[in-house]
């Protein structure tokens, strides 16, 4: 069975550096892509990039290029969504989600659980 | 990026009852177009992809149309678990830069 299991909700101040991850089970991790999908307090559903973990290729909406890094770690089937400098707007729940390709390749097919992140000072 | 315009932003709809949900594109997108349901409290459920092919265990009662810049997905008989919000999302760019339409959420009339 697919499945990606995503970290822990976290709380973090204005300015600090934060990681969460994506893990992936059930199947190849390099076969498929992965995208994450920010969903901010009460609001829909906004892409903001993915990789292809076979060669780490990355792509970034443009409302997210130069803010965040999605990068994959091969030797244990993990995806990250990183920042370097967070701000209040970054609350939100953030889900990463597998592209099984075939018929769909860009389709979401599979989601994590999401995780919460919070920033306030 | 292609902006994608979802119609109406809440529908109220009756248990049994048809419900028809629209989505707009900025741009021609061709048939990449893919539907998802986001039930509350739970992670989105792809429904629809390629304007039209239903994504497997998803019943029929559930059907996408459209080309171009005009989509829709039609609910043809709304069952409890249907009511939710559902978001369109267009794939039509290379290198990828898709786009979520802003929802619609189906509500019990």
């Amino acid at each position: 069975e697919v499945q990606l299991v995503q970290s822990g909700v976290e709380v973090k101040k204005p300015g600090e550096s934060l990681r969460i991850s994506c893990k992936g089970s059930g199947y190849t991790f390099t076969t498929f892509w992965i995208s994450w999908v920010r969903q901010m307090p009460g609001r829909g559903l906004e892409w903001m990039g993915r990789i292809d973990p076979s060669d780490s290729y990355t792509n970034y909406s443009p409302s997210f290029e130069g803010h965040v890094t999605i990068a994959v770690d091969r030797s244990i089937s993990t995806a990250y969504l990183q920042w370097s400098g967070l701000k209040a707007s970054d609350t939100a729940i953030y889900y990463c989600a597998l592209s099984r390709g075939g018929a769909c390749q860009a389709c979401l097919d599979d989601w994590g659980q999401g995780t919460l992140v919070t920033v306030s000072s | 990026d292609i902006v994608m315009t979802q119609s109406p932003a809440t529908l109220s709809v009756s248990p049994g009852e048809r419900a028809t949900l629209s989505c707009r594109a900025s741009q021609s997108v061709r048939s990449n177009v893919a539907w998802y349901q986001q039930q509350p409290g739970q992670t989105p459920r792809l429904l629809i992809y390629g304007a039209s092919t239903r994504a497997t265990g998803v019943p029929a009662r559930f059907s996408g149309s459209g080309s171009g810049t005009e989509f829709t997905l039609t609910i043809s008989s709304l069952q409890s678990e249907d009511f939710a919000v559902y978001y369109c999302q267009q794939y039509n760019n290379w290198p990828p830069s898709w786009t979520f339409g802003q929802g619609t959420k189906v509500e019990i009339k």
